[in-house]
This record gives structure tokens, C-alpha cells and sequence, in this order.
């Protein structure tokens, strides 16, 4: 099946902060989607993104399919950025469901 | 539009029981799916179903299975608990069941405990 490989692993920002997360893949993918993990379990949508650029407040997300890669940008983080942030995506139908990478967690700090 | 809603939310067995959790998908979405998150494993997918019919399973023992209602709604069965399974168990929904086409949209989860 697909692999995905999201990096970096942990990341702690001070509040006000820019950052970067990737998410690379084996293959070329139909659906890609990224979400934000909250304390209490729930996975909360931020982009459904198999390609080009989207934009939401202070979020972004770009997917260049061609190389098989995937960014979401938080800029002026916020304490309430924290938690952990998977990309999730789909290259052959759904037969395998959605596969998850094994996240980044990030860690605003005051 | 009320989200996706999943209960119990929390849930204690004892190994050999068996559990049942219950997932109500977004008004006018047919297809679910479930998946399960441990800290060891991470998110896996379990399976799916559209229009009361399995489409797809992910690699899991017999001892998982699900069934969906007329209406969309999803239970997922667990029998004969292990340790192993205690887990977090995600719902999702969507319009239709090609997950290629279609955002999955997740709710809150079912933290089980076997003990």
C-alpha cells in the first residue's frame, strides 16, 4: 500500500510563531486531507487538498501531486494550534480507506 | 448541520466480552467508515460501509465487524475482547463510498478499555 512519511515528528513553537509541516507519499493520491487531532481525541478537518493551494485564516495547505508532497503553514501560532496534526490520504479507490501518517505534534507554548 | 456522533464515548470491558459501539453520520451522508487509533499502531482503517453494504475491510481479525442501517447509522461489533483492543475508535462519514472523491469528516471517537 501507500506510504506516508510526515516530518518533522515533534515540534514546539512559541506563541506568535511561523511553521511548516510536511507530508511526503509513494504515490499519487486522489484524496489528500489534512487534520488537527484535539487533546480530547476528535479529528477536526482543516483541508481536503489531492492538489494545488487552499487558504483558511491562518492556515494554509499546498499539494504538489507531481512530486508527492504535501505542506500545511500555521503562521502566528496560538496556544490553541497545539495537538497533533495528520495528513491522511487515499490512491486507489478506497479499498484501504484513508491512510495516516504518523502525525507531528506540535506544541504551542505562552 | 449537526457533525458526526458516536457513543458511547467511553467504554471499561473485561477480556472475552464483547462491545458494541454505534456511529450517526452528517444528515444526507450514506457511506462510514471506522477506524481504530492506538499509540502503538496508530489510525487504522477497519472498514466501510454504503447503503448497508460493506464495500471495503481493512486487515483486522473476524472478531470486528459492522452493519449499517436504512438510515445510515453504523454499529461496529467487537467479540471476544483482548487486551489489544482497547483503542480509540474513530467514525467517519461522507456523501458516497469512493473515498477517492468524497472529504471524510470524523467524530468525536469511542475510547474503549479492556481490561
Amino acid at each position: 500500500g501507500i506510504q506516508v512519511e510526515q516530518s518533522p515528528p515533534d515540534l514546539i513553537l512559541q506563541e506568535g510563531a511561523n511553521s511548516t509541516l510536511r507530508c511526503n507519499f509513494s504515490d499519487s493520491v486522489n484524496n489528500l486531507q489534512w487534520f488537527h487531532q484535539n487533546p480530547w481525541g476528535q479529528l477536526i478537518n482543516l483541508f481536503y487538498i489531492p492538489s494545488g493551494t487552499k487558504q483558511n485564516g491562518r492556515l494554509s495547505a499546498t499539494t504538489v501531486a507531481t512530486e508527492r508532497y504535501s505542506l500545511l503553514y500555521i503562521s502566528s501560532s496560538q496556544t490553541t494550534d497545539s495537538g497533533v496534526y495528520f495528513c491522511a490520504l487515499d490512491s486507489g479507490g478506497g479499498a484501504d480507506g484513508l491512510t495516516f501518517g504518523k502525525g507531528t505534534h506540535l506544541i504551542i507554548q505562552p | 448541520k449537526a457533525g458526526v456522533t458516536q457513543t458511547p464515548r467511553y467504554l471499561i470491558k473485561t477480556r472475552g466480552q464483547q462491545v458494541t459501539l454505534s456511529c450517526s453520520p452528517i444528515s444526507g451522508h450514506r457511506s462510514v467508515s471506522w477506524y481504530q487509533q492506538t499509540p502503538g499502531q496508530g489510525l487504522q482503517f477497519l472498514f466501510e460501509y454504503f447503503s448497508e453494504t460493506q464495500r471495503n475491510k481493512g486487515n483486522f481479525p473476524g472478531r470486528f465487524s459492522g452493519r449499517q442501517f436504512s438510515n445510515s447509522r453504523s454499529e461496529m461489533n467487537v467479540s471476544t475482547l483482548e487486551l489489544g483492543d482497547s483503542a480509540l475508535y474513530l467514525c467517519a462519514s461522507s456523501l458516497a463510498y469512493r473515498i477517492s472523491s468524497y472529504e471524510q469528516y470524523f467524530g468525536p471517537g469511542t475510547r474503549l478499555t479492556v481490561t
